[in-house]
């Protein structure tokens, strides 16, 4: 099985702060790697798919990249409905498996 | 417009079974595979489990593998969760997400809409 490793599990930022949040993959995964932003009490909304494609409608100030092992999302500017707890998706073979998940929370 | 929502959830005892219902709408239900994703309270989301887009192939994860079965039903475009043995790890908000490649597509494919989950409790 694929583990992902997902650094840092929370991180404390203020609004238009440059938050990175990494995921690292067992093995190689090409770039079949997405990332999800998740809200209390909703269900997980797809940001970023095939390592840097931005979902039609998400801001841009939300980017990803990395290929293989490697992969990062960033948030250029955070902004206030950006606080929220992140996660990344391998799906390049099963059992799918998601990282840990960063929580951004309000400084 | 695409909606996936999820029904069957409840409060069960150790050993019972339960099954989830994911009824969608507004796609072409037989050309994606479908999947079911967990979540316990506080924690992270596990992946669950699979089924091909004809039906044929289904996945699981270790976990619940010998004990849940996916599947689904073509002719009511309704994704379903037989979960059998359960136990109080199962205890979960359980969403079912639709895969975004079509079956038409190469590669693998992650899932771009998501149902708002049904919950699962296992409790003496």
């Amino acid at each position: 099985d694929i583990q992902m490793t997902q650094s840092p599990s929370s991180l404390s930022a203020s609004v238009g702060d440059r938050v990175t949040i990494t995921c690292r993959a067992s093995q190689g995964i090409r770039n079949d790697l997405t990332w999800y932003q998740q809200k209390p009490g909703e269900a997980p909304k797809r940001l970023i798919y095939a390592a840097s494609s931005l979902q039609s409608g998400v801001p841009s100030r939300f980017s990803g990249s990395g290929s293989g092992t490697d992969f990062t999302l960033t948030i250029s500017s955070l902004q206030p409905e950006d606080f929220a707890t992140y996660y990344c998706l391998q799906h390049d073979s099963y059992p799918r498996t998601f990282g840990q998940g960063t929580k951004v929370e309000i400084k | 417009q695409v909606q996936l929502v999820e029904s069957g959830g409840g409060v069960v005892q150790p050993g019972t079974s339960l099954r989830l219902s994911c009824t969608t709408s507004g796609f072409t239900f037989r050309d994606y595979a479908m999947q079911w994703v967990r979540q316990a309270p506080g924690k992270g989301l596990e992946w669950v489990a699979a089924i091909s887009s004809d039906g044929t192939i289904k996945y699981y994860a270790d976990s619940v593998k010998g004990r849940f079965t996916v599947s689904r039903d073509f002719s009511k475009d309704t994704l379903f969760l037989q979960m059998n043995s359960l136990i109080s790890e199962d205890t979960a908000l359980y969403f079912c997400a639709k895969a975004w490649k079509t079956r038409y597509a190469s590669g693998t494919s992650d899932m771009d809409v998501w149902g708002k989950g049904t919950t699962v409790t296992v409790s003496s």
